[in-house]
């Protein structure tokens, strides 16, 4: 079945390390998103990518970077400079047309940080 | 300003009721759409709105464009749908980005 994989479900680091989280999608899909979400706060968008080769930054993207050299990978990384890198990290995808009332866009299940 | 407000916050209900969980917005969306995210985290499409009503099983969501309001129905609620339901909306000046309300948090009792 196709949809979004992240791994790994649950990350622990130290502070000060960089850390990868993974997202792979084998939808086909152009357009992929990293979000990250904290208690009491909706999700946020950290960067996304239409194309491949092609990525913006979203509100909060001090502190990450994403490459997106295939159209199935978008890996993000937290780095050092970010201040509170705690959290959990969605990945979402879109295309161009939708079933099972996913209207065209997929999430992943998510990669809870935690960074001590 | 690029708000989405949701109310309320932590709802739990007996099995059988019906739920309501409402969604307000700012300025003109040009689609809304009602997530639901299990506990595990992983989060679920329920619905795209631009206007009217769409019905998928015991779920009815509702938008009314005029008063910039939206909501989730569930009907005779049972114990698996309690979950996070999250209201995120595409606002017509930003293109694909979503803007996510902080999301309500049913618990259904059995």
């Amino acid at each position: 079945d196709g949809g979004i994989t992240q791994s790994p479900k649950y990350l622990f680091r130290k502070e000060g390390q960089n850390v990868t989280l993974s997202c792979e999608q084998n939808l086909n899909h152009d357009a992929m998103y990293w979000y990250r979400q904290d208690p009491g706060q909706g999700l946020r968008l950290i960067y996304y990518s239409q194309i491949v080769n092609d990525f913006q930054k979203g509100d909060i993207a001090e502190g990450y970077s994403v490459s997106r050299e295939k159209k199935e990978s978008f890996p993000l990384t937290v780095t050092s400079a970010q201040k509170n890198p705690t959290a959990f990290y969605l990945c979402a995808s879109k295309g161009s047309s939708y079933s099972n009332y996913n209207y065209g866009y997929t999430f992943g299940s998510g990669t809870r940080l935690t960074v001590v | 300003k690029n708000e989405v407000e949701q109310s309320p916050q932590n709802l739990t209900a007996q099995e059988g009721e019906f739920i309501t969980i409402n969604c307000s917005y700012s300025v003109g969306i040009s689609a809304l759409h009602w997530l639901q995210q299990h506990p595990g985290g992983g989060i679920v499409s329920l619905f795209m709105l631009s206007s009217g009503k769409k019905k998928h099983g015991r779920l009815i969501a509702t938008i009314n464009i005029q008063e910039k309001h939206s909501s989730l129905h569930i009907t005779a609620s049972h114990p698996r749908d309690s979950a996070v339901y999250i209201c995120a909306v595409r606002y017509m000046n930003t293109g694909n980005q979503f803007y996510f309300g902080t999301g309500t948090s049913l618990t259904v009792i059995p």
